[in-house]
């Protein structure tokens, strides 16, 4: 099945600071990939949707000069929390798909700890 | 509008069958999907059905959809403990940008001996 893999698994880092999180397919080629948020004991928020080879779509609220989202290949979307803040502390979990509205799969999440 | 709702919280013993159900708003979803999230990790993509079926099973899992209603439910027979964790459905809608997902709040499920 399709793998998607997501790294690192979590990382503390100091306010001020910026922090890249990397989501890869393993197995296939996605030219979307989807970036969700979760806090704790909350359902999936859907922060954006990275398109390999052009900007990002952003959904409302959501700050693109603070989660800047580069998707340089087909198998490749990172997502940078510049100066990270406290409340950015939280689960970020990466997403793609084999071929358009075919189910999605998921990474293992990355969680997030700001000083 | 988008709106998925699930209960939030479902204790069975083992050995029974859990049943969690998930209602849904947009009438325009092409597939709806259950997920499986166990303690600080990722999604775990359980099943999923295309919204013209009624019903697809796969091994323990049986998934039941109401089109009519936009109900969706998800039977798991035999339940165990492994199976504790949070169960997520969750609607897919085409958009430009491919299928964008909208998840539900999420249902604990606790199994106990």
């Amino acid at each position: 099945g399709a793998v998607v893999s997501q790294h690192p698994s979590w990382v503390i880092c100091k306010s001020g600071t910026s922090v890249k999180i990397e989501c890869r397919s393993l197995d296939f080629q996605a030219t979307t990939m989807f970036w969700y948020r979760q806090f704790p004991k909350q359902s999936l928020m859907l922060m954006a949707t990275s398109n390999e080879g052009s900007k990002a779509t952003y959904e409302q609220g959501v700050e693109k000069d603070k989660f800047l989202i580069n998707h340089a290949s087909l198998t490749l979307s990172t997502l940078t929390v510049t100066s990270a803040h406290p409340e950015d502390s939280s689960f970020y979990i990466c997403s793609a798909s084999r071929v358009r509205n075919s189910p999605l799969h998921f990474g293992n999440g990355t969680r997030l700890t700001v000083t | 509008g988008e709106d998925v709702e699930q209960s939030l919280f479902l204790s069975v013993r083992e050995g029974d069958s859990s049943v969690i159900n998930c209602t849904y708003t947009d009438s325009s979803s092409t597939y709806l999907y259950w997920y499986k999230q166990e303690p600080g990790a990722g999604l775990q993509l359980l099943t999923y059905i295309f919204s013209n079926m009624d019903m697809k099973q796969d091994q323990r899992l049986t998934v039941l959809l109401n089109k009519k209603d936009k109900h969706l439910s998800l039977r798991i027979a035999d339940t165990q403990t492994g199976d504790s964790a949070i169960y997520f459905c969750a609607e897919s809608i085409d958009s430009r940008g491919g299928n964008k997902l909208t998840f539900g709040t999420g249902t604990q499920l606790k199994v106990e001996l």
